[in-house]
């Protein structure tokens, strides 16, 4: 079955630093990757969509300067947490879907990423 | 109001029992429903996907969806303490909508 890789796992670092996570599609393309945000005890809620080749869109209430997304082949798409704040702190998922599906039962989602902003 | 809605529990069943988990959704345009399993810490996993009214069986899952009254069912049967988790009822418009999660005990 398709496999989406998330790296890192965990991560804590300090207040005004910056903290990249990657998503790969292990054997897939995937034009379009989704990156979620989720509190403890709350819902998974979609922060952006990453589009290869083309910038990311982003929901509302998202700041795209802070939350830097790149999707730059159909494989791998990056989320960077520029200048991170305690507020921050999250477990972080992306999932993709595989383009040759039509039917939605094809997203797949990462292992998901705990950052913890100290 | 929220696009997807679920009862947060807990729910606790004893094991071998019946578990049934229930959500509700507002856009009556939604066509794809599924159930995710989230261990504590983990990602999501998807369990089952129904797109048609009616019954969908797998295993010991068997989800069931009514279009008209707009909600979405799991039930579990002959539970085991492993099926203990949150489980997320999401919903397919413009994007993928998600429940904030049921979470179940199954007692030993």
């Amino acid at each position: 079955g398709a496999v989406v890789s998330q790296h890192p796992s965990r991560v804590i670092c300090k207040s005004g630093t910056s903290v990249k996570i990657e998503c790969r599609s292990l054997d897939f393309q995937a034009t379009t990757m989704f990156w979620y945000r989720q509190f403890p005890k709350q819902s998974l809620m979609l922060m952006a969509t990453s589009n290869e080749g083309s910038k990311a869109t982003y929901e509302q209430g998202v700041e795209k300067d802070k939350f830097l997304i790149n999707h730059a082949s159909l494989t791998l798409s990056t989320l960077t947490v520029t200048s991170a704040h305690p507020e921050d702190s999250s477990f972080y998922i992306c999932s993709a879907n595989r383009p040759d599906r039509k039917t939605n039962y094809g997203y797949t989602f990462g292992s998901g990423t705990r950052l913890t902003v100290v | 109001q929220k696009e997807v809605e679920q009862n947060s529990g807990p729910l606790s069943v004893p094991e071998g029992a019946i578990a049934s988990l229930n959500c509700t959704y507002s856009d009556r345009g939604s066509q794809s429903f599924f159930w995710y399993r989230q261990y504590s810490g983990k990602s999501p996993e998807l369990i089952m996907f129904i797109y048609s009214n009616g019954d969908k069986e797998d295993g010991r899952f068997t989800a069931q969806l009514n279009k008209a009254s707009q909600y979405v069912s799991l039930l579990i049967r002959d539970s085991q303490p492993s099926d203990s988790a949150t489980y997320l009822c999401a919903v397919v418009g413009n994007q993928f909508y998600f429940g904030t999660g049921t979470s179940l005990t199954v007692i030993p």
